[in-house]
């Protein structure tokens, strides 16, 4: 059984466009993450739910918009897409306290030409 | 500001061998540093923690090294096999409201040769 899905996983559309990534997770937790993988393997945080609240949101421009529909599920849209956006998106859950184990999705990967 | 940096790049051993990743940081005020591995084409899997307070801690394989003195973070695996070829992150864990914050380093690849 899959633990942290996402969809799609390629993504590949013209810049202006406006797209979305799906996440879902299996295994129970309250808190769900979003990272953004540069070319060079940067990872770095976007946003963090925790049961369906926004808890962590770093400087991301206001083109990103997540959304927490349940627990199980946070998803990505993105506005307007630019060059700079392409990048691997990872969808992460974890439980909020005690443990540094956040599990992580398979990514995707978005080409923005 | 916050910086977790590796020292190498590439890593290159031979299976058998055992390897060992550094990771420099620059901010001690974390409750945790942590290890994770990405092979490719997948998601990081975490690896192993320790707390700030420890200086060893020891795992299946593998034993991370904490030197607060030096601010030096260390992954050592034993018998490494090709199964370990991957990068790996050290990343500053911090305890938020809601949830733990990671911050990761660039990344180490390692490569394992038979």
């Amino acid at each position: 059984d899959t633990a942290v899905s996402q969809t799609p996983k390629y993504l590949v559309t013209q810049m202006g466009n406006d797209k979305s990534i799906k996440c879902e997770q299996n295994l129970g937790h309250d808190t769900m993450y979003w990272y953004k993988q540069d070319s060079k393997k940067f990872l770095k945080i976007m946003f963090s739910y925790n049961n369906k609240e926004l808890i962590i949101n770093e400087t991301v421009p206001n083109r990103f918009s997540p959304k927490s529909p349940d627990k199980a599920h946070l998803n990505l849209h993105i506005n307007s897409l630019e060059l700079g956006d392409s990048a691997v998106y990872f969808c992460a859950s974890s439980q909020p306290w005690g443990s540094w184990t956040q599990y992580f999705g398979p990514g995707t990967r978005l080409t923005v030409l | 500001g916050e910086s977790v940096g590796l020292h190498l790049p590439t890593l290159s051993v031979q299976e058998g061998d055992n390897s060992i990743i550094n990771c420099a940081y620059s901010n001690s005020a974390s409750d945790y540093f942590i290890w994770y591995k990405q092979e490719s084409g997948k998601g990081p899997q975490f690896i192993i923690d320790i707390r700030s307070n420890m200086d060893k801690r020891q795992g299946q394989r593998v034993t991370v090294l904490l030197n607060k003195t030096v601010k030096h973070l260390s992954l050592q695996i034993a018998a490494t096999q090709p199964g370990d070829s991957a990068v790996y992150f050290c990343a500053e864990g911090l305890l938020t409201g809601g949830g733990n914050k990671l911050t990761f380093g660039t990344g180490t690849q390692l490569k394992v040769e038979l």
